[in-house]
């Protein structure tokens, strides 16, 4: 089955600093890269995807990227800001388009933002 | 406010005790998740319901038995538990079909101690 490891476990930056979280997957397959971000007493919540066919996707502060060949991918987030402190989750599946998505997810990297 | 509503939010039960876990989703999906969150560990999938029929079961532990009545509604019973199943029980809905886009839509879970 899919295996997903995430680095650092624990990352601090100063505030406006950028922040990279890294994660690798096992499985070729894969084809649907999520990023999850959970904040203290809440569940995971989507920030950003990117699919195979995309190298790189942006959406404001946050940025991912794959490499097919290495099966790594990466979350970057530019201008931290003290909000952006959470747990991130990076994840892998094999998307069918229909069906339910079986998501295997790291284990999470504690972003702390110091003001 | 995600549209995935968990309860109880806490719960304290002994070995011997019989105690099920709630989740009810106000967004159409058809698709339902139960995931498992401990501490320094991924989020561990444990069942998924599709269209209220159950379509992954992940080498779960006959003492935890979901039910599914609806499309809506998702249940975790829980009996003759251990202390390492103290844990973040969370609950997902993903829509089906054409519209499925891959996103999980968390509760913000049910913490559970086992004594």
């Amino acid at each position: 089955g899919e295996n997903v490891e995430q680095h650092p476990s624990t990352l601090s930056v100063q505030e406006g600093d950028s922040a990279v979280i890294k994660c690798t997957y096992s499985d070729s397959a894969s084809n649907y890269f999520p990023w999850y971000k959970q904040e203290l007493g809440k569940g995971p919540q989507l920030i950003i995807d990117i699919r195979s066919n995309v190298g790189e996707k942006k959406d404001q502060r946050i940025a991912v990227t794959l490499n097919k060949t290495a099966k790594h991918f990466s979350l970057h987030i530019t201008e931290t800001q003290p909000e952006d402190s959470a747990v991130y989750f990076c994840a892998a599946s094999i998307g069918s388009g229909a069906g339910s998505y079986q998501l295997t997810f790291g284990k999470g990297t504690k972003l702390s933002v110091i003001p | 406010e995600t549209g995935v509503t968990q309860t109880p939010r806490h719960l304290v039960m002994g070995m011997t005790n019989k105690k099920s876990l709630k989740c009810e989703q106000h967004l159409g999906h058809n698709a339902m998740y139960w995931y498992k969150q401990s501490a320094k560990k991924p989020l561990e999938l444990m069942f998924v319901y599709n269209f209220k029929e159950q379509t992954e079961n992940n080498s779960v532990p006959s003492r935890f038995s979901p039910e599914c009545p609806n499309s809506s509604h998702l249940f975790l019973h829980l009996h003759t538990l251990q202390p390492e199943d103290s844990a973040l029980y969370l609950c997902a809905s993903s829509p089906l079909g054409g519209i499925n886009t891959g996103e999980l839509f968390f509760g913000e879970g049910s913490r559970l101690t086992v004594l």
